[in-house]
């Protein structure tokens, strides 16, 4: 099974900071599988970034996903109010899908 | 508007069964690969369950293995999830989220807002 480590757990900035939020899997991944998502507090989650660098409809673009193999990278350019919340990493991989265990972006 | 609505989720008792319902509206259901995933009160997603746009492929977590089965009814636009022998960690939120395979991929698109299931004695 392909284990997805995110990192840091918790992330403490003020808006307008820039926030990277790092996913590292335990073996290459691939690329077109390898998914961000947002949950913010008592909502379902939502796709932020997909194939690893492509903006789902809707994502502003201060959201921008970057990496391959085993390494990805979610950036937030400019946090706004509304992006804070948990973000999750997750792909396809032997036939099951993985989620990382999720960042946590609270404000400072 | 697309819609997806979960239901079926109580309190059951450990060992017991729980059938989830997920009724889906505003995208075409039998294009579409179907999901379940699950969140433990205050911890992250579990991946659970999904049965192709086809039903011709059904892939289980190994936490549920042999527990669990996925169904989907075309007719009816609904997804389903039969949960037997169910356990103390069982206890989770479980969406139900479409996806689109192949080429076309863009994560699990559309979510319901879940339903709770609990267990316990």
């Amino acid at each position: 099974e392909i284990v997805l480590t995110q990192s840091p757990g918790t992330l403490s900035l003020s808006p307008g900071e820039r926030a990277i939020l790092s996913c590292r899997a335990s073996q290459s991944v691939t690329s077109s599988f390898l998914t961000w998502y947002q949950q913010t507090p008592g909502q379902a989650p939502r796709v932020l970034i997909y194939g690893s660098s492509h903006r789902a409809a809707g994502t502003p673009d201060r959201f921008s996903g970057s990496g391959s193999g085993t390494d990805f990278t979610l950036t937030i350019s400019r946090l706004e109010p509304e992006d804070f919340g948990v973000y999750y990493c997750q792909q396809y991989g032997d036939s099951r899908w993985t989620f990382g265990q999720g960042t946590k972006v609270e404000i400072k | 508007e697309v819609q997806v609505v979960e239901s079926g989720g109580g309190l059951a008792q450990p060992g017991g069964s729980l059938r989830l319902s997920c009724v889906a509206s505003g995208f075409t259901f039998s294009s579409y690969a179907m999901n379940w995933v699950r969140q433990a009160p205050g911890k992250g997603l579990e991946w659970v369950s999904t049965i192709t746009a086809g039903g011709d492929i059904i892939i289980y977590a190994d936490s549920v293995k042999g527990r669990f089965t996925i169904s989907r009814d075309i007719s009816k636009n609904t997804l389903f999830l039969q949960m037997n022998n169910l356990r103390a960690e069982d206890t989770a939120l479980y969406y139900c989220a479409n996806y689109v395979s192949g080429t076309r991929y863009k994560g699990f698109e559309d979510w319901g807002q879940g339903t709770l299931v609990t267990v316990s004695s």
